[in-house]
This record gives C-alpha cells, sequence and structure tokens, in this order.
C-alpha cells in the first residue's frame, strides 16, 4: 500500500501499560507523521518527524513520545496508556515534489482498557 | 474557531447529481490546499490538491480555491453511489508544511 506499513494492525491493551507502534516505510521519504483521529475530531497530529534522529511535537503530543532511529521506521509509544488514547492511529509520508499530499498507512485501532 | 472547518453533513445527492463539499481555513498563510477521501474503516487517500486561486479539474473532480475568502471547495460531477465516504480538506501549516485536517464531511449518494 504505497510503500507504508503500521504494525499491529489492532491492539487492546491495559489502563497503564506502555505500548509501541511501529510506522514502516520503503520509500525513503524524509517526513513521517503520526497522527489519531477520533469521531467529532478529525485527524489531529500527534508528533512528526524530518528525518532521523530529528522529531517534533504537534497539536496533541502530551502522552507520546516517538523515535527515528532510521529514515523508514517511525515508532510512537504510549508511555502509560490511558482510556483517553482508544483511538485509530495513522501514520503518514510525505511525498516530494510538486504535489507534497501525504500518504497514509492503513491504521492502527488502539483499545485502552 | 477551528483552524479547518467543514459542514459534518451528511450531505445527500442523487446519484448523477453534483456533490459540493466546502471547506474554510482561517490561516491566511497557508499555502497548499488538499481533498482526501476516507471510507469507513479505511485510512484517507488523497484525490486533489490545489494551490492556486481558481479551479483545477481532474476527471469528475474539481477542485476551487478563494484565497481572499479562505475558501476551499470540491465539486463532485456525475455523483456515484461509491462516491459515498468522508471528504477531508486539510491546509498546510508552517515552514514544514504540517497538514492540518478538518473533520470532514459525509457524503452519502443515493441510488
Amino acid at each position: 500500500d504505497a510503500g507504508i506499513t503500521q504494525s499491529p494492525r489492532h491492539k487492546v491493551t491495559e489502563t497503564g501499560t506502555p505500548v509501541t507502534l511501529r510506522c514502516h516505510q520503503t520509500e525513503n521519504h524524509r517526513y513521517m507523521y503520526w497522527y489519531r483521529q477520533d469521531p467529532g475530531h478529525g485527524l489531529r497530529l500527534i508528533h512528526y518527524s524530518y528525518g532521523v534522529k530529528d522529531t517534533d511535537k504537534g497539536e496533541v503530543s502530551d502522552g507520546y513520545s516517538v523515535s527515528r532511529s532510521k529514515t523508514e521506521d517511525f515508532l510512537l509509544t504510549l508511555e502509560s496508556a490511558t482510556s483517553s488514547q482508544t483511538s485509530v492511529y495513522f501514520c503518514a509520508i510525505r511525498s516530494t515534489g510538486l504535489n507534497y499530499g501525504y500518504t497514509f498507512g492503513s491504521g492502527t485501532r488502539l483499545t485502552v482498557v | 474557531q477551528k483552524e479547518v472547518e467543514q459542514n459534518s453533513g451528511p450531505l445527500s445527492v442523487p446519484e448523477g447529481a453534483i456533490a459540493s463539499l466546502n471547506c474554510t481555513y482561517s490561516d491566511r498563510g497557508s499555502q497548499s490546499f488538499f481533498w482526501y477521501r476516507q471510507y469507513s474503516g479505511k485510512s484517507p487517500e488523497l484525490i486533489m490538491f490545489i494551490y492556486s486561486n481558481g479551479d483545477k479539474e481532474d476527471g469528475r473532480f474539481t477542485a476551487q480555491l478563494n484565497k481572499a475568502s479562505q475558501y476551499v471547495s470540491l465539486l463532485i460531477r456525475d455523483s456515484q453511489p461509491s462516491d459515498s465516504a468522508t471528504y477531508l480538506c486539510a491546509v498546510t501549516r508552517g515552514a514544514t508544511n504540517k497538514l492540518i485536517f478538518g473533520t470532514g464531511t459525509l457524503l452519502a449518494v443515493q441510488p
């Protein structure tokens, strides 16, 4: 799917546990993003990366951290999962050139119980 | 005020009609504008982008941009039931061109 995969696709976890979601791309894009999507809020940016070890916060970064040790992998960690972090998480990569729209992964549905 | 606003709908149109989806944005510095389609349970997919004032056509889709009014629209001609989905408007923000999304408009095309 356009060279971007997310894992796992579904996860149920308990409150207070750490959780890591993985985004893997095969297209060597510099920019990668993590969004969450919730009813009534749409897609909201959590964190993004503009290169290996270069990351920055988005609009809803509290409770999340990210790491990018290789161009192809961007990890999102929920340090201590809460029920408010139950959501669908999408990773995206940004194309280069005139059309730099994002391409999204298939998403991870996370449920915190 | 949200940075990108869309009517949540649902917008219901009969098959073969023109569907008109609208979006307003608050940041006058936004340079690029995108329309995504999202089917239920799926990820968003890019269908149109526009940078300049005026119209841009691609098949049955036309994007319209009016930067003075901070308004972007998407027209879908000859609407089909397969066009039934949520349409997300997105605009760029800041030097790194982060994409900020509206909450989407649900379109329902009635056979």
